[in-house]
């Protein structure tokens, strides 16, 4: 059945390191976001793309983080340098947007998460 | 974005239905009413949503107030799988989800 897949699971890493975490859309899906999830803060879109172009990402911070679509299969998120407080599950989501007048919409599909830890 | 109000927690009894209440009185007439719920250790997972009129599907019914400034999701028979956060969140179309505290369902055998 169709899922929406993250790559790696967990990431532990020290603090200044590069981490890239990946994700698989549903096939089809044109919209893909990425969100955070902390205890303190819940969970925060960080940016959203439809048919690969970035729409919002002012919930991300732009000096360390960014992400991107390579293409409609892959979307990364990539944050360099990493910081302890950048520790949070990391949650991506896809849907289709099928239009106003088709009426249902944001269906969203998670995956698993990445579990990152930055020492 | 526009704010909905939940229960912090609540208790129900396995077999048993349950009523999670949402309220937001600040609802304009394009945002859709949407649930969704995050199980221990995954992903949030896309529950149901309505506009007007109340919503049935596999999982459970959505009842929206006629002055669809409240709205409640009701479980029919409470599982301990249903045990989870619930969230209820209002969506412009095309607009992002903007998750709030939620609600914890604690189910008991």
């Amino acid at each position: 059945d169709a899922r929406v897949t993250q790559t790696p699971r967990h990431k532990v890493t020290e603090m200044g390191q590069e981490v890239t975490m990946r994700c698989q859309p549903i096939l089809g899906h044109n919209t893909v976001f990425w969100y955070r999830q902390t205890m303190m803060q819940g969970l925060e879109l960080l940016a959203y793309f439809r048919n690969r172009a970035p729409l919002d990402d002012s919930g991300m911070p732009k000096d360390r983080f960014s992400a991107e679509m390579p293409d409609a299969t892959l979307a990364t998120l990539k944050i360099q340098p990493s910081e302890p407080r950048d520790s949070a599950v990391y949650f991506c989501a896809s849907d289709t947007d099928r239009g106003v007048f088709l009426g249902s919409l944001n269906e969203q599909f998670f995956g698993p998460g990445t579990r990152l830890t930055v020492l | 974005d526009a704010k909905t109000t939940q229960p912090n927690s609540m208790e129900s009894n396995e077999e048993e239905p349950v009523h999670l209440p949402c309220n937001h009185s600040t609802i304009s007439g394009t945002d859709y009413i949407h649930w969704y719920r995050q199980l221990p250790s995954q992903g949030p997972e896309y529950v149901i949503h309505g506009l007007t009129s109340n919503v049935n599907n596999r999982m459970a019914s959505l009842a929206i107030a006629e002055d669809r400034k409240s709205s409640t999701l009701i479980l029919h028979r409470a599982t301990l799988r249903d045990a989870a956060v619930y969230y209820c969140i209002l969506v412009e179309y095309g607009n992002k989800l903007v998750f709030g505290a939620g609600t914890i369902l604690r189910v008991k055998s």
